[in-house]
């Protein structure tokens, strides 16, 4: 397809255990954003890639936090020991840079029990 | 102080009426600003993007930006009922040497006939 792709929509996971986001981002676009955004709150930075390199991974909140784009193309984010405070959705943006205009993903609604 | 401020609303107008959608930011070495539209379980979606003071219009839409004040706006004419969402105000803030498009909370806007 033409847009961002994100894989799951929805994911339920109980306290402990480990998770794989994925995000396919608009063919051709460098730049690649994960967001966390929780009810009722806009979404909150959490790293930045510009093709394979990670520029910018200041807003992961814990090292249970990890992300790559080990081709430039398709990202995953993972997180360990998942918490319930992890619960949230999961906003993947790509564009052709920084600067740009950024597409969003539909999401991947998380939920720790 | 958050980086990005937006005032979480809601906004009430009535059908036909302006509404003005207001954001503020910190960093005076911002180059872009974005607002989005997210309907309640939707992913944002971009409505305008702005780089240079003064006002941009795209049919309904006018965004105005005042770099000195940091200061950008959104202006809906003729608002209709299918408008109500909540308005993020994005903003690329820099980051070491990159931008990074940081978002408001948003304001939710109702639009009632």
């Amino acid at each position: 397809g033409a847009g961002v792709s994100q894989s799951p929509r929805y994911k339920v996971a109980k306290r402990g255990q480990d998770v794989a986001l994925r995000c396919d981002p608009i063919s051709g676009h460098v730049s690649l954003f994960w967001y966390q955004q929780a009810l009722g709150q806009g979404p909150e930075f959490l790293t930045y890639f510009q093709n394979e390199a990670q520029l910018d991974k200041s807003g992961l909140p814990s090292d249970r936090f990890f992300a790559e784009r080990p081709e430039g193309s398709v990202s995953t984010l993972k997180i360990q020991r998942t918490q319930q405070e992890d619960s949230a959705v999961y906003l993947c943006a790509s564009s052709s840079d920084s600067n740009q205009p950024q597409h969003f993903g539909d999401g991947t609604r998380l939920s720790i029990l | 102080q958050k980086e990005v401020e937006q005032n979480s609303g809601p906004l009430s107008v009535p059908e036909g009426a302006i509404a003005s959608l207001n954001c503020t930011y910190s960093d005076r070495g911002s180059q872009s600003f974005f607002w989005y539209r997210q309907y309640s379980g939707k992913s944002p979606e971009l409505i305008m993007f702005i780089y240079s003071n003064g006002d941009k219009e795209d049919g309904r839409f006018t965004a105005q930006l005042n770099k000195a004040s940091q200061y950008v706006s959104l202006l809906i004419r003729d608002s209709q009922p299918s408008d109500s969402a909540t308005y993020l105000c994005a903003v690329s803030l820099t980051s070491g040497g990159s931008y990074i498009p940081t978002f408001g909370r948003g304001t939710s806007l109702i639009v009632h006939p």
